[in-house]
């Protein structure tokens, strides 16, 4: 069975710097997709950056970049110039084996920016 | 664009009743998604669809059930609302064609509540 592990059920940063949010995973699939989702107060889920097991390099989307080591089976998540408007619940997902395009979430992070 | 659009927002109900949660995306997604969202537990699969007429389940489909009787809708019905079924709702969906970096794509949630 695949699974996602998120150890770190709540992490503060201050303003400017940066935060890296772990993830590991587990699957015996060797195609494989990684993705990350934002979920603020407001409780919509906001996609951020995927990762493909086949990618050669690590994933990056503007502020956001994935740390992306697949012999450890980690994708941590790295947020960049830390803002106010990054205070939110960040999942890490994963595509799962077989059909349907389903992902296994994790159990998340919530991140707080301070001043 | 609308995207995603869940109805109702937010629903109480007493244990016993019945409701249906709609499900309508503009996207002409051929898949479509219900999850569950519970504190500490990130998100769960309750059923999914691949295309119009199909259904298949999730980790946890007990005590719902689904339809989709038209490609832009997927209707979850709880039969007979029991306290455990309070949590939030959510509905996704994601294109069949296209990159296997394609995200899917969340409704902005149901909050249900059971007395």
């Amino acid at each position: 069975a695949q699974k996602i592990t998120q150890t770190q059920p709540g992490m503060f940063v201050q303003e400017k710097e940066a935060v890296t949010l772990d993830c590991t995973y587990d699957t015996s699939d060797p195609s494989y997709g990684l993705f990350w989702y934002k979920q603020p107060s407001s409780g919509e889920m906001i996609f951020l950056i995927y990762q493909g097991s086949y990618d050669q390099q690590n994933a990056t989307e503007g502020r956001y970049s994935l740390n992306f080591q697949k012999a450890r089976k980690s994708a941590n998540l790295v947020i960049s110039a830390s803002q106010l408007g990054d205070s939110a619940m960040y999942f890490c997902a994963m595509r799962e084996q077989g059909g349907g395009n389903k992902l296994t979430f994790g159990t998340g992070t919530q991140l707080k920016v301070e001043l | 664009n609308a995207g995603v659009t869940q109805t109702p927002k937010f629903r109480v109900l007493k244990t016993g009743q019945s409701m249906t949660l709609l499900c309508a995306q503009d996207m002409n997604h051929e898949y479509m998604y219900w999850y569950r969202q519970d504190p500490g537990m990130g998100l769960r699969l309750i059923h999914y669809s691949v295309g119009e007429g199909t259904t298949a389940k999730g980790e946890v489909p007990d005590g719902y059930n689904v339809s989709r009787l038209k490609k832009q809708n997927f209707l979850l019905g709880l039969e007979s609302a029991a306290p455990s079924q309070t949590s939030v709702y959510f509905c996704a969906s994601k294109s069949f064609t296209g990159a296997t970096n394609q995200p899917q794509h969340f409704g902005d949630g149901t909050r249900l509540s059971i007395l």
